[in-house]
């Protein structure tokens, strides 16, 4: 296993598209976590999947942001109509039932033009 | 409010010398706190966490509820503890809030 992964890397839209990311945890890992990262800030969380339940949810989640895990292994993250304070590093991170130990993806940088 | 506070954007130690990275947080019940190093180019990772009392790559933090702390601490800084340091408050929710981040640079 390599880890959690995400997809894309990178990725530059402009301003009114909406964009989808994508996020496999460490297959084992029941629980899934997106944040947000700009610039000389922490990750801000966004969402809380356990399994495919969706049990938290930040207030940063406007409607424009959705977040699905349908089968409780990979989850998507999609964003409509974007504006340029979109523009961040998304994180996705997993943890099994155990100890919170979350373990990072490499993110996707989103630049919206 | 639920906030955690890193003083410090950048602390600059020599070698050898010892080092403390700050972190107050704001939570009015019994908080899990982490700290979490993200080394150049690669992703963020936990460190360690308050619970476990565990001292990993000769770093400690002490968890003191009165002064609402968890300040990260090592006797002996070497050149790969380069990084970013983030400290983070679970609490007792499923979210994470973490710190702005410090950079530490120890130098040669």
């Amino acid at each position: 296993d390599t880890g959690v992964s995400q997809d894309p890397r990178h990725k530059i839209t402009k301003r009114g598209q909406n964009v989808t990311f994508r996020c496999d945890p460490i297959s084992e890992h029941n629980r899934l976590y997106w944040y947000r990262q700009t610039l000389g800030q922490g990750p801000e969380f966004l969402t809380y999947f356990q399994n495919e339940a969706q049990l938290e949810k930040s207030r940063l989640l406007s409607d424009r942001f959705s977040a699905e895990r349908p089968k409780g292994s990979f989850s998507t993250l999609e964003i409509q109509r974007t504006e340029q304070g979109d523009s961040a590093m998304y994180l996705c991170a997993s943890s099994s039932r155990g100890p919170e130990e979350q373990y990072f993806g490499p993110g996707t940088r989103l630049t919206v033009t | 409010a639920q906030r955690v506070t890193q003083p410090e954007k950048l602390l600059s130690v020599f070698k050898g010398a010892p080092v403390e990275l700050k972190c107050n947080y704001s939570y009015s019940g019994s908080p899990e706190l982490f700290w979490y190093v993200q080394y150049s180019r690669q992703r963020l990772q936990l460190l360690l966490r308050h619970i476990s009392r565990e001292s990993i790559k000769g770093f400690t933090a002490d968890l003191n509820k009165g002064e609402t702390s968890f300040h990260l601490k090592k006797p002996f800084a070497q050149e790969e503890d380069s990084a970013m340091y983030y400290c983070a408050l679970r609490p007792g929710t499923y979210k994470y809030i973490f710190g702005t981040g410090t950079r530490l640079k120890v130098l040669a």
